[in-house]
């Protein structure tokens, strides 16, 4: 199996763009879950999919960001307009289950930097 | 509200030597805990977890962690560290009904030769 495959791995855009993030989640896994990892902020869950619904969209920062999976088998993370503190390393994971008894299989990660 | 607390953001071992990470958890039921590492550039790699039974679990890689519930924590530990242990180490908890895992804010470990 590939993993949860994630692209780009780097992003480096201009602040007022559009940045979309894409992710590709092991297949048969039924939960989604988008990340963003700062320094300061360390680890934060942004969106949980289940069964390709959004369920807990509560993390979203600000209407800026968006989340959509037309499929099981493709998500993606949409910032726009991105700003320069948006700069962060964003990971999707998967999982097999709905529970976390489960484990989140993570991806490399979109570094992306916003200028 | 769940959380968990990592005390140490970055320690230092010299390779052989063995190595502790704490972690402590706040949960409001029978948690579910876990480990994850993640090497420089890479994502979150799962080393152990633990649900319930034994409260001493093994890992990948050599490690394992002690669940104690009177204390709240779930170190990690390995008897003798590797050059390739050098990360960052983020323990995370969770429940039964709960999607959701709360990390903790990690621990980088250095190896140094």
């Amino acid at each position: 199996d590939a993993g949860v495959i994630q692209s780009p791995r780097h992003e480096v855009t201009e602040m007022g763009q559009e940045v979309t993030l894409r992710c590709k989640p092991i297949s048969g896994h039924n939960s989604l879950f988008w990340y963003r990892q700062t320094m300061m902020r360390g680890l934060e869950l942004l969106i949980y999919f289940n069964n390709n619904v959004p369920i807990d969209d509560s993390g979203m920062p600000e209407d800026r960001f968006s989340a959509k999976m037309p499929n099981a088998s493709f998500s993606t993370l949409k910032i726009q307009p991105s700003e320069p503190r948006d700069s962060a390393v964003y990971f999707c994971a998967s999982s097999p289950a709905q529970t976390s008894y489960n484990e989140q299989f993570f991806g490399p990660g979109t570094r992306l930097t916003v200028l | 509200a769940q959380s968990v607390t990592q005390p140490d953001i970055h320690i230092t071992v010299s390779e052989g030597a063995s190595l502790e990470l704490r972690c402590n958890y706040s949960y409001g039921a029978t948690p579910y805990l876990f480990w994850y590492v993640q090497s420089p550039g890479q994502g979150l790699q799962l080393l152990l977890k633990y649900f319930s039974g034994d409260t001493l679990v093994q890992g990948i890689k050599g490690f394992e962690a002690e669940f104690k519930r009177s204390q709240s924590s779930f170190n990690l530990r390995k008897p003798s560290v590797h050059w390739s242990d050098a990360a960052e180490y983020f323990c995370a908890v969770g429940g039964l009904r709960d999607y959701k895992l709360s990390f903790g804010a990690g621990t980088t470990v250095t190896v140094r030769a």
